[in-house]
């Protein structure tokens, strides 16, 4: 079945800590994407990577860092940096047709 | 940077009513998508839009991109309860970007 996968669904975390959460795909697709979303909210670009082991910035990306060392995964650490890391995370990667396809998300809690 | 401006911000509405919801930029694109989020999910897209004018269905879903290239509409017929959650229209903005509107949430009354 191809499609997005991100884990874990739930993610807690003490304020100060690093964490990665994980974005895997077997679409093929070249380009991949990290959004926010806070309640209420639409999405927010964090990063994006149009080719492997290229990415660029999106909207709000201070307090958050990507890599892209494969094709299929685009893992994201939000850092102690990040002042307001609480929210719901969404990966999602696109093929040249521009239509993106979103995984199921990862809600981060931190306190 | 792109104002994308989406109403109704809510609708409730009965089983059974037709749905419309819009999104204006205040810039022409040469895309407009639409997805519908369901609670604790990630959006699905409905529908893709790749020319001024275009109407494209997609089952109980007909969406259109305006002829000024600035604005998109989505219409949901005869509405059933699977159809409550969050629409958000999107734009491309260069290099792939997507750049969301702020979603209308409908709720359905059986």
């Amino acid at each position: 079945d191809g499609g997005i996968t991100q884990s874990p669904k739930y993610l807690f975390r003490k304020e100060g800590q690093n964490v990665t959460l994980s974005c895997e795909q077997n679409l093929n697709h070249d380009a991949m994407y990290w959004y926010r979303q806070d309640p209420g909210q639409g999405l927010r670009l964090i990063y994006y990577s149009q080719i492997v082991n290229d990415f660029q910035k999106g909207d709000i990306a201070e307090g958050y860092s990507v890599s892209r060392e494969k094709k299929e995964s685009f893992p994201l650490t939000v850092t102690s940096a990040q002042k307001n890391p609480t929210a719901f995370y969404l990966c999602a990667s696109s093929a040249v047709s521009y239509e993106q396809y979103f995984g199921p998300g990862t809600r981060l809690t931190v306190t | 940077g792109q104002q994308l401006n989406q109403s109704p911000q809510s609708m409730f509405i009965q089983e059974g009513e037709d749905v419309s919801m819009n999104c204006t930029s205040s810039s022409i694109f040469n895309t407009w998508l639409w997805y519908k989020q369901d609670p604790g999910e990630g959006p699905v897209l409905l529908i893709a839009l790749y020319k001024a004018g275009e109407l494209t269905s997609n089952g109980r879903l007909t969406a259109q991109f305006g002829i000024t290239r600035k604005d998109s509409f989505l219409n949901i017929s005869a509405s059933i309860p699977s159809d409550v959650g969050i629409y958000f229209c999107a734009l491309i903005q260069g290099a792939q970007k997507l750049v969301f509107g702020q979603g209308t949430r409908l709720t359905i009354n059986p």
